[in-house]
């Protein structure tokens, strides 16, 4: 399974948009990138996921490159509650035979600290 | 709909004492994880399952053993335990195309 590398911290104004780079350069055609967040110690939680083609939610954009080496979680308008810890990983789709398609691993993250 | 429980939320044991955590989830979800997370650290695979019967080794299964014998269950085991394995203990399900859904941890302190 493809691994991630992402900065280790970052700062941004409150209002300001947040952009979270990711590096995954070993990904594979039949791996997505997922996005979760952790606030303090609570359990992750999910913000949003893409194969090839950017993707919107409600909570943020990713921008997934052509050559799907990379890719950045956007946050429009950071908030002061957005101060988290940011996992990027990677998953491979369900064809990809035996069980490693259930593996899934996370790195160190970035610690995202939104202020005023 | 519980989602992913996880029981208990806080444990102290002494070193060499056994106990196991349970997780149970009702979302009928094939895949169970559990993870854990030392203080300032990131979240570490421990052990994962694909479905009922079939369990697989994550990337820190030394001193742990899990079972799954039905889809709701996925009890982790700690047979010895030692000061290393002090940390918060994630349980998280998904189903085929989901993302993971946690639970709310169980923070465990071996003295």
């Amino acid at each position: 399974d493809a691994k991630t590398t992402q900065p280790p911290s970052m700062d941004c104004a409150e209002g300001r948009a947040a952009n979270l780079p990711c590096n995954h350069s070993t990904i594979s055609g039949n791996e997505y990138v997922y996005w979760y967040r952790q606030i303090h110690s609570q359990g992750p939680q999910y913000i949003i996921h893409g194969l090839k083609n950017n993707e919107t939610n409600e909570m943020a954009s990713l921008i997934i490159t052509e050559d799907r080496k990379s890719s950045t979680l956007i946050l429009p308008h950071a908030t002061l509650r957005d101060t988290a810890v940011y996992y990027c990983i990677v998953r491979v789709a369900e064809n990809a035979g035996g069980t490693s398609y259930g593996k899934l691993t996370f790195g160190q993250g970035t610690i995202l600290t939104v202020h005023p | 709909n519980a989602g992913v429980t996880q029981t208990p939320k806080f444990r102290i044991l002494k070193i060499g004492q056994s106990m196991t955590l349970q997780c149970t989830q009702d979302m009928n979800h094939n895949y169970m994880y559990w993870y854990r997370q030392d203080p300032g650290m990131g979240l570490k695979l421990i052990y994962y399952s694909v479905g009922a019967g079939i369990t697989d080794k994550g990337e820190v299964p030394n001193g742990y053993n899990v079972s799954r014998s039905t889809t709701e269950d996925f009890p982790l085991r700690l047979e010895l335990a030692a000061p290393s394995q002090t940390s918060v203990y994630f349980c998280a399900s998904r189903d085929r195309e989901s993302p993971l859904h946690f639970g709310n941890g169980t923070r465990l302190t071996v003295t």
